[in-house]
C-alpha cells in the first residue's frame, strides 16, 4: 500500500523567495504522483502530475516538481513566491490499474508580503 | 456551469438523523469518490467506484453508505449521523487511464450538532 509523508502541516515564505515543499512517497513500484492546491473554501486543483515520463514536472502557475527514485521524493518547488501562492497543497500517489489515491496531509503555503 | 457538483454546499445536522450528500458530474467519467478532509489529517477515502456496478471501501467507510445511481451520480449517506462526522466532504471524478487525475467538486461542510 502507498503512503504519503509532507514535511511540515505549515510553511512560510517572504514574497519573491523560493518556495519548497516537500513530500517523500513509500512504493515497492514507482507510482503515479501529484501535487494538488486547494485555495480558500474550495476543492482541490491539480497542480502537476509524473507518470513515468521525463522526472522534472512542469505545472500551472509556475510550480515544478522533481521525481527522484533513489530519494523516494517529490518535491514541489517555485522560484519566486506571490501573495497568491497562499493555499495548502497536497501530495499525492497512486500505483498502477485499479489502485486507488493516497494523499499526504497538506502544508499550508503562507506568503508574506 | 462546474464539472462536479455537491449539494448542499453547507448543511447543520443534529446527532442521530440520516443525511444524504449529493454529488454530480457533467465530465463522462466512470469513477467517482467520497472523502473527508479534517484539519492535520488530509483526505480520507471513504468509499470510491470505478463504474456504476463498482462500489468500493475505502480507509473511513463506518457509519457511511453510497449510492451510484448512475454514471454522473453518487450519493454519500450518513445513516445515524454523530458530531464526529463534522467535516468538510469532497466528491471528486477521474477518467482512469495513467495518471488519472482526479477532478474535485466544491465541498460539503457538515456540521452534527
Amino acid at each position: 500500500a502507498q503512503s504519503v509523508t509532507q514535511l511540515g502541516s505549515h510553511v512560510s515564505v517572504s514574497e519573491g523567495a523560493l518556495v519548497l515543499l516537500r513530500c517523500n512517497y513509500s512504493s515497492s513500484v514507482p507510482p503515479y504522483l501529484f501535487w494538488y492546491v486547494q485555495y480558500p473554501n474550495q476543492g482541490l486543483q491539480l497542480l502537476l502530475k509524473y507518470t513515468s515520463a521525463a522526472t522534472l514536472v512542469k505545472g500551472i502557475n509556475g510550480f515544478e516538481a522533481e521525481f527522484k527514485k533513489s530519494e523516494t521524493s517529490f518535491h514541489l518547488t517555485k522560484p519566486s513566491a506571490h501573495m497568491s501562492d497562499a493555499a495548502e497543497y497536497f501530495c499525492a500517489a497512486r500505483g498502477g490499474g485499479y489502485q486507488k489515491v493516497t494523499f499526504g496531509t497538506g502544508t499550508k503555503l503562507q506568503v508574506i508580503p | 456551469d462546474a464539472d462536479v457538483t455537491q449539494t448542499p454546499r453547507n448543511r447543520i445536522t443534529k446527532t442521530g438523523k440520516r443525511i444524504m450528500l449529493e454529488c454530480s458530474q457533467t465530465k463522462g467519467h466512470d469513477r467517482m469518490y467520497w472523502y473527508r478532509q479534517d484539519p492535520g489529517l488530509g483526505l480520507r477515502l471513504i468509499y470510491y467506484s470505478f463504474d456504476v456496478k463498482d462500489i468500493n471501501k475505502g480507509e473511513i467507510s463506518d457509519g457511511y453508505s453510497v449510492s451510484r445511481q448512475a454514471q454522473a451520480k453518487f450519493s454519500l449517506s450518513l445513516e445515524s449521523a454523530i458530531p464526529n462526522q463534522t467535516a468538510l466532504y469532497f466528491c471528486a471524478t477521474s477518467p482512469g487511464g495513467a495518471g488519472d487525475t482526479q477532478y474535485f467538486g466544491p465541498g460539503t461542510r457538515l456540521t452534527v450538532l
